[in-house]
């Protein structure tokens, strides 16, 4: 079955300090993959997202992605946050023959220590 | 480029009331998608529209729950009646199509409280 696992549900970090979010998909056909971000009150914005070539992702806001399919993995990285960083992160997967319908993962909410 | 607009972007109602949320996708997107996310979980998608025709609505609850999409612009979403795990937030999203560099364009979503 399709799936997608951010395996933490919480993480916190100190401001300044590097960042990486887990993502693990289960998909039978080659995924493309996305990471959006939801602050309190707000909807969906997405930050990066993979359909093919380089897997190495750059998205807004300093944030980048590594597509491993060795790892069904595409964890999500930021050298240094910064307090307005805290929100919670979605990873979601899709593909062309579902029509791109996109599965999420259950979101991991970060918190960030001052 | 104005986003998804969405509204109302909150309501409270009682247990078998009807509500009603509409959405308005960003111009010239003709993919309009509807998800409903309960707390501490990710969105699930309860139907998409490609235009006016619907893609996928596998996932509607059809006895409760409805959708338009009329002139394949505005849409929206019905639940008659409510129930207490209605409670969520039901978020419209748009794309451009279904193509391979589409992206999914959020409202701010309406938090719906079924009391």
């Amino acid at each position: 079955a399709q799936s997608v696992t951010q395996p933490d549900i919480h993480i916190t970090v100190s401001e300044g300090a590097s960042l990486e979010l887990r993502c693990n998909y289960s998909y039978g056909a080659t995924p493309y993959l996305f990471w959006y971000v939801q602050s309190p009150g707000q909807g969906l914005q997405l930050l990066l997202k993979y359909f093919s070539g380089d897997t190495l992702v750059q998205g807004i806001k300093g944030f980048e992605a590594e597509f491993k399919r060795s790892q069904s993995s595409f964890n999500l990285r930021k050298p240094s946050v910064h307090w307005s960083d805290a929100a919670e992160y979605f990873c979601a997967v899709g593909a062309r023959h579902s029509n791109y319908q996109l599965i999420w993962g259950a979101g991991t909410k970060l918190i960030i220590k001052p | 480029e104005a986003g998804v607009a969405q509204s109302p972007r909150y309501k409270i109602i009682e247990k078998r009331q009807s509500v009603a949320f509409w959405c308005n996708p960003i111009s010239g997107h003709a993919t309009l998608y509807w998800y409903q996310q309960i707390l501490g979980q990710g969105p699930k998608l309860l139907i998409q529209f490609q235009n006016n025709g619907v893609v996928d609505d596998s996932q509607l609850p059809k006895d409760r729950f409805s959708a338009e999409r009329l002139k394949g612009v505005d849409s929206t979403l019905k639940i008659q009646p409510a129930k207490l795990e209605d409670s969520a937030v039901y978020l419209c999203a748009s794309s451009i199509g279904t193509g391979d560099a589409d992206t999914q364009y959020f409202g701010p979503g309406t938090r719906l409280t079924v009391l």
